[in-house]
């Protein structure tokens, strides 16, 4: 399996602008998550789904934030419109689910809003 | 909530020097600990999960994880350093009950030094 898959690697953009990060998680896994990472704050959990249902977005840090999963093979974090201080990592991990179950993690997608 | 606390955001040894990374959780129930590593520019990859088994768990690389439950900690080590153990390593939690989202650590970034 290649394992978690996210596009683009690198996005850069300018403020005001809508970006699109994606994700396609490893065949089978029932459970999907979005993470940010940035010095400040560390891996915060954005959002996560289950069976294609989002479970919990509490993390989700504005309405500029959505993100969707329209099938089991992928899904989308959507920035609108975006900011400088959106820039930071953006993972995508995915799971067979379960409490005890480990995530797998993508190589995440650099985002820089100039 | 869970939290998970990292002493140390850095810590420096010595190639051939044991490692020890701490990690420790809050929670009334004992949760399920994982430890992952990061290299730079890559994703989180599991080195080893805690889920109420054994209480020492041995990971890859030769690290291993102590849970106490008395001091709720879930350290992280390994007897001798390698060069190639640089990286920065994140202790998470997964609370009983939950679909398996994780909560992180801020992170340890571990110095070899030759």
């Amino acid at each position: 399996d290649a394992g978690v898959i996210q596009s683009p690697r690198h996005e850069v953009t300018e403020m005001g602008q809508e970006v699109t990060l994606r994700c396609k998680p490893i065949s089978g896994h029932n459970s999907l998550f979005w993470y940010r990472q940035t010095m400040m704050r560390g891996l915060e959990l954005l959002i996560y789904f289950n069976n294609n249902v989002p479970i919990d977005d509490s993390g989700m840090p504005e309405d500029r934030f959505s993100a969707k999963m329209p099938n089991a093979s992928f899904s989308t974090l959507k920035i609108q419109p975006s900011e400088p201080r959106d820039s930071a990592v953006y993972f995508c991990a995915s799971s067979v689910g379960g409490t005890n179950t480990e995530a797998f993690f993508g190589q995440g997608t650099r985002l820089t809003v100039v | 909530a869970q939290s998970v606390t990292q002493l140390g955001s850095h810590v420096s040894v010595s190639e051939g020097a044991l490692v020890l990374l701490r990690c420790n959780y809050s929670s009334s129930v004992p949760p399920y600990l994982f430890w992952y590593v990061q290299y730079p520019n890559q994703g989180l990859q599991l080195l080893l999960k805690y889920t109420s088994a054994a209480t020492l768990v041995k990971g890859i690389n030769g690290f291993e994880a102590e849970f106490k439950k008395s001091e709720t900690s879930f350290h992280l080590t390994k007897p001798s350093a390698h060069m190639s153990d640089a990286a920065e390593y994140f202790c998470a939690v997964s609370e009983r009950g939950s679909q398996g989202n994780l909560i992180f650590g801020k992170g340890t970034k571990l110095s070899v030094k030759p």
